[in-house]
């Protein structure tokens, strides 16, 4: 079964550097989707970047990166010149290419972003 | 911008007591979902759904859950007999295409956190 683990359940990076958020998975599946969702409070999650298995160049999304390890089953997301407005739980996610729709997450990792 | 809206944000109830949560997802969407976390917890999916029917859901979306869409906007979860561990945040979202199909996007709401007492 697939797994999504998220090692930092809170962090805190100050206004305008950059910080980045840890995610590991679990699969034997070779062809897959990853994203990262950001829900700030009391909103909605929205996509923030996502990330195809069979590409090798990682995403971006004008501050917002990824280091996709395929080997090593890891996939971070570095957000460069932080924003007060960065401030939010992220998710990390998983998802098959086909067969199913279902997405797994982590367990999240909650960022606060400091003036 | 459209968005998945949901209803109500916050709902308490006594153990063993009917809830429905509901959900307008976005209106040209084809495909509906509802995950749930439990505090602290992973995001967890429960079920999806599409032309009116499910299709796919996970092994905690039990006997005592079932989802409807009785009037083409609204989508609906409804949990017949309600226990203390079902206490969590439920999150509806949907997708123009399955499984937000190459793009991958779902669209969430905002939750509804059900307290059981």
């Amino acid at each position: 079964a697939q797994t999504v683990t998220q090692s930092q359940p809170e962090m805190s990076v100050q206004e305008a550097e950059t910080v980045t958020l840890s995610c590991t998975y679990d699969t034997s599946e070779n062809n897959y989707y990853l994203f990262w969702y950001k829900q700030p409070p009391s909103r909605q999650m929205i996509l923030v970047i996502r990330q195809e298995a069979y590409k090798q160049q990682n995403a971006t999304e004008n501050r917002f990166s990824v280091n996709f390890q395929k080997a090593a089953k890891s996939f971070s997301l570095k957000i460069s010149d932080s924003q007060l407005g960065d401030t939010a739980m992220y998710f990390c996610a998983f998802r098959e290419r086909s067969g199913t729709y279902k997405y797994i997450f982590g367990t999240g990792t909650r960022l606060k972003v400091l003036a | 911008e459209p968005e998945v809206t949901q209803t109500p944000s916050h709902q308490v109830t006594q153990m063993g007591q009917e809830v429905i949560l509901r959900c307008v997802p976005i209106s040209n969407h084809l495909y509906f979902y509802w995950y749930r976390q439990i505090l602290g917890q992973k995001v967890e999916f429960l079920v999806s759904f599409y032309n009116n029917e499910i299709s796919e859901k996970s092994e905690i979306f039990d006997d005592q859950f079932s989802v409807e869409r009785p009037d083409g906007s609204n989508f609906t979860l409804k949990i017949r007999s309600t226990k203390l561990e079902d206490s969590a945040m439920y999150f509806c979202a949907s997708s123009l295409l399955r499984g937000g199909s190459n793009t991958g996007e779902l669209f969430f709401g905002e939750g509804s956190r059900l307290t059981v007492l």
